[in-house]
């Protein structure tokens, strides 16, 4: 029979555009956040993170902002690239010091 | 640091054989996780160790499932009896206190 399962939100960019991806999340106690790309077979591999007390951490091409009050990730990527092409998920730490919430992820495909 | 390492990467195994997952967290690493990612459910926490103690283990479907991690270099997960509906990719991570997770690559059963 027809399988049902997550449909996760794709976001297509041409190369060389920038890219944001959106995360709402759901605990406001939550106070550190860590954004994860997952490319197809293999483990989801940390880009980068931010806590609560920021509202903005930059790395190599990307950009976590964080806005407490609507309770709202983005992870901006700069002139994306197709190696970027995978599934990126945002990741929340509730209550117990090191445990992780997951978001269903967005997949993020790059045109050439 | 070869990073978290799980074994086997494949699993096909028959419906009601015992399946054991493996899984060698980073040195010095004092959590270790395990998650479940289904396209039904995505990434699922089912257990997590602190130091070798299992501190909440409120993910773990059934009974079915068990975890242990005898030291600090080695945990397993097993299914007994295994049933079709366990097939999933499972995934091992570890952090340090305060940090990101570090994903193994998995390993994706398939119970027939």
């Amino acid at each position: 029979g027809e399988s049902v399962g997550l449909h996760l939100p794709t976001l297509s960019v041409q190369e060389g555009d920038n890219s944001i991806i959106n995360c709402a999340y759901s605990n406001s106690a939550s106070d550190y956040f860590i954004w994860y790309k997952q490319e197809s077979g293999k483990g989801p591999q940390f880009i980068i993170d931010i806590r609560s007390n920021m509202d903005k951490r930059q790395g190599q091409r990307v950009t976590v902002l964080l806005n407490k009050t609507v309770k709202h990730l983005s992870l901006q990527i700069a002139a994306t690239q197709p190696g970027d092409s995978a599934v990126y998920f945002c990741a929340e730490n509730q209550y117990n010091f090191n445990k992780f919430y997951f978001g269903s992820g967005t997949k993020l495909n790059v045109k050439p | 640091d070869a990073g978290v390492i799980q074994s086997p990467r494949h699993e096909v195994t028959e419906m009601g054989q015992e399946v054991t997952l493996r899984c060698k967290p980073i040195s010095g690493h004092d959590y270790l996780f395990w998650y479940r990612q289904t396209m039904m459910r995505g990434l699922e926490l089912l257990i997590y160790f602190n130091n070798n103690v299992p501190i909440d283990d409120s993910g773990m479907p059934e009974d079915r499932f068990s975890a242990k991690m005898p030291n600090a270099s080695f945990s397993t997960l097993k299914i007994q009896p295994s049933e079709p509906r366990d097939s999933a990719v499972y995934f091992c991570a570890s952090s340090p206190l305060g940090g990101g997770y570090t994903f193994g690559s998995g390993t994706r059963l398939t119970v027939v």
